[in-house]
């Protein structure tokens, strides 16, 4: 069985560009998180789908970050128009129901220049 | 705020012993997971205590003290390839979101 995987696996940008990232989860897990890791600081919850909607957005930093999870498959991370303080890895778990274990994936390296 | 504790850095010796313990002050709790990183890859569940007391799976354990807000994992026989970070994580809140420590860098040496 495939585990969560997350494209790209890097990325290097802009300051002002648009990246998106990408989702997939272990298929047939409803729930779906995002989460981040800043340069030197602790993994920080992003926000929570259960299929396609979302649970709890709390930890979306602004308005530059959208999330989507059409379907209720994979999930896009868009960040619209990227800052420096942006970069970090984005984390991807997934699980079968809440609460239960989380499944993350190798998560997206994201270096805003 | 919410916030978890953890020591940033311990080192031992192959075969030997280590505990990393984990203090939490988070507005909810349903129970304590722990992830194991290595390189910067996908962290990894290693173990889960939703209530008081220890959990044992092969070499490592996990303890879980909810009265006083700390639990503590423990790896026996250490071997080279543990060497990794380790997360202490709250589940907390309705929609099961983790609130992560900071992290515990293990470093074994032989």
């Amino acid at each position: 069985e495939a585990g969560v995987t997350q494209f790209p696996s890097h990325s290097v940008i802009e300051k002002g560009q648009t990246v998106t990232l990408r989702c997939d989860p272990i298929s047939g897990h409803d729930n779906l998180y995002w989460y981040r890791r800043v340069m030197g600081k602790e993994i920080k919850f992003l926000l929570h789908f259960v299929k396609e909607s979302k649970q709890d957005e709390s930890g979306m930093p602004n308005n530059r970050f959208l999330a989507e999870r059409t379907g209720g498959t994979y999930s896009t991370l868009k960040v619209q128009p990227a800052e420096l303080e942006d970069s970090g890895v984005y984390f991807c778990a997934s699980s079968l129901r809440g609460p239960d274990i989380q499944y993350f994936g190798a998560g997206t390296r994201l270096s805003v220049l | 705020g919410q916030s978890l504790e953890q020591p940033s850095e311990v080192t031992a010796v192959e075969g030997a012993i280590v505990q990393i313990n984990c203090t939490y002050q988070t507005s909810g709790f349903y129970g304590l997971s722990w992830y194991q990183q290595h390189d910067g890859g996908a962290p990894t569940f290693l173990s889960y205590n939703a209530l008081d007391g220890l959990e044992e799976t092969g070499r490592f354990s996990s303890f879980l003290s909810r009265s006083d807000s700390y639990g503590y994992l423990l790896l026996q026989e250490l071997q080279m390839k543990d060497s990794a970070s380790y997360f202490c994580a709250v589940e907390g809140g309705a929609t099961n979101k983790l609130i992560f420590g900071t992290g515990t860098l293990l470093a074994v040496q032989p």
